[in-house]
């Protein structure tokens, strides 16, 4: 059945170090959306493209972070260099343009100590 | 900017009633949704209600919208022991679809066996 699929799971890396996050949006959705979730922020939007264009990336640090989308088929999301305030889950969500749901990932936990 | 706004607990015991509130203050709003995250999971969507709308049920699910104060609920009849879970409210501006979605912090919803 389809559905966004995350990768990795887990991570856990030292602060500094690049971390790459990608997912694979469901096929023929032309949205995908990136969040970060924390129990002092809860969910936040940090990224959000249509047709692979980015549309709105304003709550992203454009400092350390970036989001791409290659291909229609993949997404992905760096923070270089990682910092421990990122430690976060980071959701990828897809969708169709003028339709009325997202459909999330299972997440990414990152863990940056 | 759009603020959604949800109390953070809810017990109940099996069987009874939950009612989960939201408040949210853009008066553009043109849908507003509830999620479900399960625990180590993404969030699915649970329901919808387009803002012309008062009420919309389905099946134990009651969406009600108070326009005028700016007031969503979620009543859940019966509730079971997988019931409990992270409910979050959200609206959309957008009058496309479920685009730019704006989250509340989400209701841990615990039900007592």
């Amino acid at each position: 059945d389809a559905r966004v699929t995350q990768t990795p799971r887990h991570k856990v890396t030292e602060m500094g170090q690049e971390v790459t996050m990608r997912c694979q949006p469901i096929l023929g959705h032309n949205t995908v959306f990136w969040y970060r979730q924390t129990m002092m922020q809860g969910l936040e939007l940090l990224a959000y493209f249509r047709n692979r264009a980015p549309l709105d990336d304003s709550g992203m640090p454009k400092d350390r972070f970036s989001a791409e989308m290659p291909d229609a088929t993949l997404a992905t999301l760096k923070i270089q260099p990682s910092e421990p305030r990122d430690s976060a889950v980071y959701f990828c969500a897809s969708g169709l343009d003028q339709a009325f749901e997202q459909f999330f990932g299972p997440g990414t936990r990152l863990t940056v100590l | 900017g759009e603020d959604v706004e949800q109390s953070l607990f809810l017990s109940v015991r099996e069987g009874d009633s939950s009612v989960i509130n939201c408040t949210y203050t853009d008066s553009s709003s043109t849908y507003l949704y509830w999620y479900k995250q399960e625990p180590g999971a993404g969030l699915q969507l649970l329901t919808y209600i387009f803002s012309n709308m008062d009420m919309k049920q389905d099946q134990r699910l009651t969406v009600l919208l108070n326009k005028k104060d700016k007031h969503l609920s979620l009543r859940i009849a019966d509730t079971q022991t997988g019931d409990s879970a992270i409910y979050f409210c959200a609206e959309s501006t957008d009058q496309t679809g479920a685009n730019n979605l704006f989250f509340g912090t989400g209701t841990r919803l615990t039900v007592i066996p």
